[in-house]
C-alpha cells in the first residue's frame, strides 16, 4: 500500500533558527501533498496545499514567508519553518494524495513531526 | 466555503452498544467524503470513503446529500474501536482536504 515517510519525527531547535521537514511518498507519485498542523487534543488544521511544480496554496491566516513549502518532485515536499519561535512549536503532519482503484481521492499520512522551539 | 462539523467532541458507549458519530458538511458542488481514524500513538489512517460504499471493521457511512451529512455507524462497538475519528471532505479535484474537529470515541468494557 501507499506509504508516506516524514522526517524528522522530532526536532528541537533554538528560537530564530530554521527547520526543514521532509515528506516523501515512497511507492507512489503524489502530485498533491498537504501540510497540516495539529495542536494537542485538537484537530488537524490545513496549512497549505502543495502541488508539484507550482507554488503552494496557503490557507487564510498561514504566513507563507514563515512556512515555506517546496514541492520540487512528485515524491518530495518540504516544509521549512523559518526563524522559528516558541509559538511555532507544534505537531506538523503531511499527507500525499493519490487515486484509489475506484478513482477516488485517497490521502496517506506521514507519522508527523514534532517541533519544539526553545 | 467548505466546512466539516462534528458536533461531539467525546462519545462514550459501552461495548456491544451501537455507535453513531455525526458529521455534517457544507460544500458548493459534489464533494468526496471520508472518515479517518487515529488510534493511540499511531498516524492517521483512512477508515472509509463514501465513493466506495464499503464497510470497514464493521463501520459504515452513508452520504445524505439532502441533509449534507456523512454519519459513521457501527451496530456493536468494540473496545478496540476507541480512537479519534475525523470526518474529512475534498473536492473531486483532490484539492483542499479539510478535516472536522474530530470525535473521540471511548468504548467502555
Amino acid at each position: 500500500g501507499a506509504v508516506v515517510s516524514q522526517h524528522p519525527s522530532w526536532v528541537i531547535c533554538k528560537s530564530g533558527t530554521s527547520v526543514k521537514i521532509e515528506c516523501r511518498s515512497l511507492d507512489f507519485q503524489a502530485t498533491t501533498m498537504f501540510w497540516y498542523r495539529q495542536f494537542p487534543k485538537q484537530s488537524l488544521m490545513l496549512m497549505a496545499t502543495s502541488n508539484e511544480g507550482s507554488k503552494a496554496t496557503y490557507e487564510q491566516g498561514v504566513e507563507k514567508d514563515k512556512f515555506l513549502i517546496n514541492h520540487a518532485s512528485l515524491t518530495l515536499s518540504t516544509l521549512t519553518v523559518t526563524s522559528a519561535h516558541p509559538e511555532d512549536s507544534s505537531f506538523y503532519i503531511c499527507s500525499a494524495r493519490s487515486r484509489g482503484l475506484t478513482g477516488a481521492n485517497v490521502l496517506t499520512f506521514g507519522a508527523g513531526s514534532r517541533l519544539t522551539v526553545l | 466555503a467548505q466546512r466539516v462539523t462534528q458536533p461531539e467532541k467525546l462519545l462514550s458507549v459501552f461495548k456491544g452498544a451501537p455507535v453513531e458519530l455525526k458529521c455534517n458538511y457544507s460544500y458548493s458542488g459534489s464533494p468526496e467524503l471520508f472518515w479517518y481514524v487515529q488510534y493511540s500513538r499511531q498516524r492517521l489512517q483512512l477508515l472509509l470513503r463514501h465513493i466506495s460504499r464499503e464497510s470497514i471493521k464493521g463501520f459504515t457511512a452513508d452520504l445524505n446529500k439532502g441533509e449534507t451529512s456523512f454519519h459513521l455507524k457501527k451496530p456493536f462497538a468494540q473496545e478496540e474501536d476507541s480512537a479519534m475519528y475525523y470526518c474529512a471532505l475534498s473536492g473531486q479535484d483532490g484539492q483542499n482536504f479539510v478535516f472536522g474537529p474530530g470525535t473521540r470515541l471511548s468504548v467502555l468494557p
